[in-house]
């Protein structure tokens, strides 16, 4: 079992259609962070939540940490083919060891 | 800046085979990791060092060691390939609790 849960694991939509990704677990972590991946590349840091119940928006997303610190979430709101890629949820469960969680798929079509 | 730089980007090995991967950051951080993934799935770590002359296992360990050389190195070594490690391997760095750095990453092939 993974120690973070995300959801869904694959998501095709239409361009300017809005979606949300789920990062969920049953462990407290003191930060949770997001990832952006492209084919061939690897993981680059979208942002960093820190305080339950922060939310963070980065232009069309929106990153929000749930209250106990256990489960966040990615909003995009009217998405682009730009967007497409796999989305990863992470964070440092104990010290110095940081765990991803299985990722998110998205496909945006034109 | 050269941040994480992994080496070799791609590797064809036949089962049995040893090789070791390398990988080094220019950032001085003290956290290091080896990262694998496999088609469709997100990250799972092998292991990972919090500082020099230290290391710890991750979620899947078996079959690899690694070496913390220095602060800069971190080595990851397959000593018998199998084609269950057909994988992309990931380096990172990152200082205490903060955003990771990764490599370009390492696609290995065990025939």
């Amino acid at each position: 079992t993974q120690l973070l849960e995300q959801s869904p694991q694959f998501l095709s939509i239409q361009e300017g259609e809005n979606l949300t990704v789920y990062c969920n677990s049953s462990s407290v972590f003191s930060s949770l962070q997001w990832y952006r991946q492209e084919p061939g590349e690897g993981p680059v840091l979208l942002v960093t939540v820190v305080t339950g119940g922060e939310v963070k928006k980065l232009k069309r997303l929106t990153f929000q940490f749930g209250d106990a610190r256990k489960d966040s979430s990615l909003h995009i709101t009217a998405a682009q083919p730009g967007d497409t890629g796999l989305y990863l949820c992470a964070g440092y469960p104990y010290n110095n060891d940081m765990r991803f969680g299985a990722g998110t798929r998205l496909t945006v079509k034109p | 800046n050269a941040g994480v730089t992994q080496t070799p980007k791609f590797q064809v090995l036949k089962t049995g085979q040893s090789m070791t991967l390398q990988c080094a950051q220019d950032m001085n951080h003290n956290s290091m990791y080896w990262y694998r993934q496999d088609p469709g799935m997100g990250l799972r770590l092998i292991y990972y060092s919090a500082s020099e002359g230290t290391t710890d296992k991750g979620e899947v360990p078996n079959g690899y060691n690694v070496s913390r050389l220095n602060k800069r190195e971190f080595s990851l070594r397959l000593e018998s390939a199998a084609p269950s490690q057909t994988s992309v391997y990931f380096c990172a760095s990152s200082g205490l609790n903060t955003e990771a750095f990764f490599g370009q990453g390492t696609r290995l092939t065990v025939v």
